[in-house]
């Protein structure tokens, strides 16, 4: 069955980096894209961007203003999502889901924490 | 600018059926939908996608109990035979000019 496996929980100091993996398996990964979402503790579940894993196109939402990247390894069926600059505001689940338009099946999902 | 619009909160009797609304902006009322469950503390887990004939392809393992369905720009998600475990939020979800679209969420409460 279709599996999307998550790096663990991180912490980190504001103006950091972070950067969570998203292993797929039961599926051709790159048959289909890989998008990224989060949420923040209380509030509703907020699009990132997406990658395809076939031909490695991105897209990002404006809201991020290009402190977000997403790549993948087609070798390793893993899509990773970067996040620059981060601040407390950033403190959040996030999460991979599998699917171009309608998404389908979801990671379990990594907290990240931004503190000082 | 395509929005996507759930009512905040929900509630229904234990066993009784509950139906929860997603309507998409104007001009948007062909687009499909989908509906995605998250129990408290747990991630979202996908339901189904509601196309606007109304018809509707199910998650793996999505019990008969939860069904789709259209009128309009309106989208439908029917939960019948209310278990407590469907107490969660509920979320609608499109796509547009390559972007994903989530509307704000319907809280259910079973009582």
């Amino acid at each position: 069955q279709v599996q999307l496996v998550q790096s663990g929980a991180e912490v980190k100091k504001p103006g950091a980096s972070v950067k969570v993996s998203c292993r797929a398996s039961g599926y051709t990964f790159t048959s289909y894209a890989m998008q990224w979402v989060r949420q923040a503790p209380g509030h509703r579940l907020d699009w990132m961007g997406w990658i395809n894993a076939g031909n490695g196109n991105t897209k990002y939402s404006s809201k991020f203003h290009g402190r977000v990247t997403i790549t993948r390894d087609t070798s390793a069926s893993t899509a990773y999502m970067e996040l620059s600059s981060l601040r407390s505001e950033d403190t959040a689940v996030y999460y991979c889901a599998r699917g171009f338009t309608t998404v389908d099946n979801w990671g379990q999902g990594t907290l990240v924490t931004v503190s000082s | 600018q395509l929005v996507l619009t759930q009512s905040p909160s929900a509630s229904a009797s234990l066993g009784a059926s509950v139906k929860l609304t997603c309507t998409l902006s104007s001009g948007h009322s062909t687009y499909a939908i989908a509906w995605h469950q998250q129990q408290p503390e747990k991630g979202p887990r996908y339901l189904m996608k509601v196309n606007s004939d109304g018809s509707h392809n199910k998650g793996d393992g999505i019990p008969d109990r939860f069904a789709g369905s259209s009128s309009g720009a309106e989208r439908y998600l029917t939960i019948s035979s209310l278990q407590s475990e469907d107490e969660a939020d509920y979320y609608c979800q499109t796509w547009v000019t390559g972007t994903v679209i989530f509307g704000g969420g319907t809280k259910l409460t079973v009582l």
